[in-house]
């Protein structure tokens, strides 16, 4: 099982829209976990820190489920620029290494 | 700086011949991180420096790619003998410290095209 796996996607949507997107580690050790968005072309950037169960951030929720190991990224009333590939980067326990899944594709069309 | 800086940020270099990368992280960042991205991939983990501790180098792919740390601060990563397939964006990143829930952030990569 890959560390890290997540749909490619890409996802499509139209403006406004509710879309999620899951992401599952292997390693039940994972302590914290990190969603980026990456433009294209564009360097990883930070989207959001989960530590415990779950955070939120406007509109964007993410929710972390460690008995079956993912977590998920809920995106609402989605605008334009929206559109990115989000990535799941889980912290595995005892490593100071965090691990970067390939990315879910998001395309929000008018 | 305010960010992590890298130079150059692009650069098309000929089969054979050696590239040098740099990377200044953040001021501060004692944690240095190098990954490559090939179009349409993930990210692969290089090479990780902590403080003046051994780098880990498990992810370097051959012989060829080698790394150092000056100082605690800026970063080389060298690519000898280039080939092809080592066309790719490079990404350095920088974290405060290490370990969970330590946020790393990045530079804007520098593009390599090897022809």
């Amino acid at each position: 099982r890959k560390e890290v796996e997540q749909d490619p996607g890409p996802f499509n949507v139209p403006e406004g829209a509710t879309v999620a997107f899951n992401c599952t580690y292997s390693n039940s050790a994972s302590q914290s976990f990190f969603w980026y968005r990456q433009d294209c072309r564009k360097e990883p950037k930070l989207l959001m820190s989960v530590y415990s169960s779950g955070n939120e951030d406007g509109r964007f929720t993410a929710q972390l489920n460690r008995a079956s190991q993912y977590i998920s990224l809920l995106i609402r009333d989605s605008k334009l620029s929206d559109s990115a590939t989000y990535l799941c980067v889980p912290y595995p326990g005892g490593s100071y290494i965090p691990t970067f899944g390939r990315g879910t594709s998001l395309i929000v069309h008018p | 700086g305010a960010g992590v800086s890298q130079s150059p940020s692009n650069k098309v270099t000929e089969k054979g011949k050696d590239v040098e990368l740099r990377c200044d992280p953040i001021s501060g960042h004692t944690a240095l991180y190098w990954y490559r991205q090939s179009l349409g991939q993930g990210l692969e983990f290089l090479i990780y420096f902590q403080g003046n501790s051994a780098p880990d180098k498990s992810g370097l792919p051959s012989d060829r790619f080698s790394a150092e740390r000056t100082g605690g601060s800026v970063s080389t990563l060298t690519i000898q003998r280039t080939q092809q397939e080592d066309s790719a964006v490079y990404l350095c990143a920088s974290s405060f410290a290490t370990g969970a829930g330590n946020t790393i952030y990045f530079g804007e990569g520098s593009w390599l095209t090897v022809v």
